[in-house]
């Protein structure tokens, strides 16, 4: 059962453009999404973070927007450059009341390549 | 501050052997995530540690794996008698508090 579903599976965008990937969840108890960026041989690095009491955060040329009633959320990388051209994750994790394990739950991955 | 170090980055093994990889978290944080991630797949997480216990190991197959994370030194992924299913890049990932995850990166096992 894949609680975290990812589309698409990959995106190629020109330089300057806007890229948009978008990750649907399952469990409503999920109450933390973060996105990594992976390049290849290297280990995912954490690129932003949201939590659904808000609806959108910004962070340079990136901006997660969260729709809590439609269980989605998506990422958005403003005049993408070469250099984003990496895999991005999403994921999710719930807190686990009076503990602190917050194991992630990710989806498949999009491979996004960004043209010159 | 240092990132969180893995090694060894890649680990060839023969099927049947045992396989040792180790992960050194950031300065200061206490919890520890082991992640597998197979060829064109996301993360799996395996199992979640605090020094020396292990909290949460729902993800970890019940025979040959195991893991600690004792008071001093790294936090080890222990894999007995591999079978070439194993072979998969295994990542650590380490948190102050449990929710802000970083990654290592990574040990590639091939099991031959």
């Amino acid at each position: 059962q894949q609680q975290v579903k990812q589309s698409p599976q990959s995106l190629i965008v020109q330089k300057g453009g806007i890229s948009i990937i978008n990750c649907a969840y399952e469990n409503t108890a999920f109450d933390y999404f973060p996105w990594y960026q992976q390049f290849p041989g290297k280990g995912p690095a954490l690129l932003i973070a949201i939590r659904p009491d808000v609806s959108e955060k910004k962070e340079g040329r990136f901006t997660i927007s969260f729709n809590k009633s439609a269980k989605q959320f998506s990422l958005h990388i403003m005049d993408s450059q070469p250099g984003d051209s990496a895999t991005y994750f999403c994921a999710a994790s719930r807190g686990n009341s009076g503990g602190s394990n917050y194991k992630l739950t990710f989806g498949k991955g999009t491979l996004l390549t960004v043209n010159p | 501050n240092a990132g969180v170090m893995q090694n060894p980055r890649h680990l060839v093994r023969r099927r049947g052997q045992e396989a040792r990889l180790r992960c050194s978290p950031m300065k200061g944080h206490s919890h520890v995530y082991w992640y597998r991630q197979l060829p064109e797949e996301g993360l799996k997480f395996m199992v979640y540690l605090q020094k020396e216990n292990i909290i949460d190991e729902s993800g970890m197959p019940k025979e040959r794996f195991s893991a600690e994370f004792p008071k001093e030194g790294p936090s080890i992924l222990r894999i007995q008698q591999v079978v070439r299913g194993d072979s998969a890049a295994y990542f650590c990932a380490s948190s102050p508090t449990g929710h802000e995850q970083y990654f290592g990166p990574g040990t590639r096992l091939t099991v031959t």
